[in-house]
């Protein structure tokens, strides 16, 4: 069964500073991979997407991350930091298992931007 | 661009009453998926469906839950006897399962209020 692993809780960055959200996952193949970003009381918002070819990926909003085989890492990256950044960041791992795909999420990294 | 919709936003409901959350899936999706997220938790699987059948449940996905696909749009979670551990967010998803595209597409959620 895939799992996924985001070992920090809560992140403070000042705005303008880089940042980097880590996630490790579990899964027996080639996964696929997902960052989402939810905002309190709001839906989850698709931030970027791994399925194959170039590990390092582009997202929304100016993220990327990049998928690391050899560390089983999918760490999402910003170079610069903005307040409407702050919100809580979920890194997922899909897995096909008889045709269709279910999601395991981590327990979310809740982002804190001050001035 | 297409989305999947949730009705209604918030529902409150007693003890003890039976709720049905609707979700209308993607028109070409194969695929459907309800999920829950516990207020400040991670977002968990309950339940995949394909092909007018469950696919796949989780162990939070006991006899008081019920999943339906009454006509060619809807996509229902009932849950028969509310529990105040039911209060949750709940997202519907789903997924085309054809081609090479393995993204969720996840709705605004509804959220649920058991008194």
């Amino acid at each position: 069964a895939q799992s996924v692993t985001q070992p920090d809780i809560h992140i403070t960055v000042s705005e303008g500073a880089s940042l980097e959200l880590r996630c490790n996952y579990s899964y027996g193949a080639t996964p696929y991979l997902f960052w989402y970003v939810q905002s309190p009381g709001q839906g989850l918002q698709l931030l970027l997407k791994y399925f194959s070819g170039d590990t390092l990926v582009q997202g929304i909003k100016g993220f990327e991350a990049e998928f690391k085989r050899s560390q089983s890492s999918f760490n999402l990256r910003k170079p610069s930091v903005h307040w409407s950044d702050a919100a809580e960041y979920f890194c997922a791992v899909g897995a096909r298992s008889g045709g269709y795909q279910k999601v395991t999420f981590g327990t979310g990294t809740k982002l804190q931007v001050i001035p | 661009e297409p989305e999947v919709t949730q009705t209604p936003s918030h529902q409150v409901t007693q003890m003890g009453q039976e709720v049905i959350l609707r979700c209308v899936p993607i028109s070409n999706h194969l695929y459907f998926y309800w999920y829950r997220q516990i207020l400040g938790q991670k977002v968990e699987f309950l339940v995949s469906f394909y092909n007018n059948e469950i696919s796949e449940k989780s162990e939070i996905f006991d006899d008081q839950f019920s999943v339906e696909r009454p006509d060619g749009s809807n996509f229902t979670l009932k849950i028969r006897s509310t529990k105040l551990e039911d209060s949750a967010m709940y997202f519907c998803a789903s997924i085309a399962g054809q081609g090479n595209t393995y993204e969720q597409y996840f709705g605004p959620g509804t959220r649920l209020t058991v008194t």
